[in-house]
């Protein structure tokens, strides 16, 4: 069964720092891949997804992914956070074989300090 | 932007009680899925319902849980008799039917339901 993976539980920094969170999959497949983020008090958005071709995927609000298979990997970045940026952020991957249903890692909570 | 909505917000109940939890998807979506975060834990699929019925479930949804779409608008899930490691925010999410470009899902707001 598929699985995803995010290696950081809590990550604090600065505004202006840079952002890389972690997220390995674990299934052999065709995958389809997608980050969300959850606002305090909000729902879970889309900030990004990736299908196929270019592996460097560009999101909302600055964010970027990048697909790498043979790691079985698709890292979120921003080059520059902001204190807005504080959310928690879920990794998630959908297959074929699993149909429908998207797998979550455990999420990060992010604090971007002022 | 059109939304996914959950109401209530927050459910408590007496362990053993039966709980609807309700979702007004997104109106042209097709594909209705409920989702369950226990504090702490992962996000963990539940159902997902298409056509009127369910087309996938877990482990999780055993006979306690049920799925419904009782009018054109609504996507209920009722608990017949809650446990107390039912607590957990229930999300719903649609996604419309078409091609892979579409193929994203939209989440509400989550009902956080605490069995006491």
């Amino acid at each position: 069964a598929q699985s995803v993976s995010q290696h950081n539980h809590h990550v604090i920094l600065s505004e202006a720092a840079s952002l890389e969170l972690g997220c390995n999959y674990s299934y052999g497949g065709t995958v389809n891949l997608f980050w969300y983020v959850q606002y305090p008090g909000q729902h879970l958005q889309l900030l990004l997804k990736y299908f196929s071709g270019d592996p460097l995927v560009k999101g909302i609000k600055g964010f970027e992914a990048e697909f790498i298979k043979s790691k079985f990997s698709f890292n979120l970045r921003k080059p520059s956070v902001q204190w807005s940026d504080t959310a928690e952020y879920f990794c998630a991957v959908k297959t074929k074989a699993a149909g429908n249903k998207l797998t979550f890692g455990g999420g990060t909570r992010v604090l971007v300090k002022p | 932007e059109p939304e996914v909505t959950q109401t209530p917000s927050h459910q408590v109940t007496q362990m053993g009680q039966e709980v609807i939890l309700r979702c007004v998807p997104i109106s042209n979506h097709l594909y209705f899925y409920w989702y369950r975060q226990i504090l702490g834990q992962k996000v963990e699929f539940l159902v997902s319902f298409y056509n009127n019925e369910i087309s996938e479930k877990s482990e999780i949804f055993d006979d306690q849980f049920s799925v419904e779409r009782p009018d054109g608008s609504n996507f209920t899930l009722k608990i017949r008799s809650t446990k107390l490691e039912d607590s957990a925010m229930y999300f719903c999410a649609s996604r419309p039917e078409g091609v892979r470009a579409t193929d994203t899902q939209y989440f509400g707001p989550g009902t956080r339901l605490t069995v006491l």
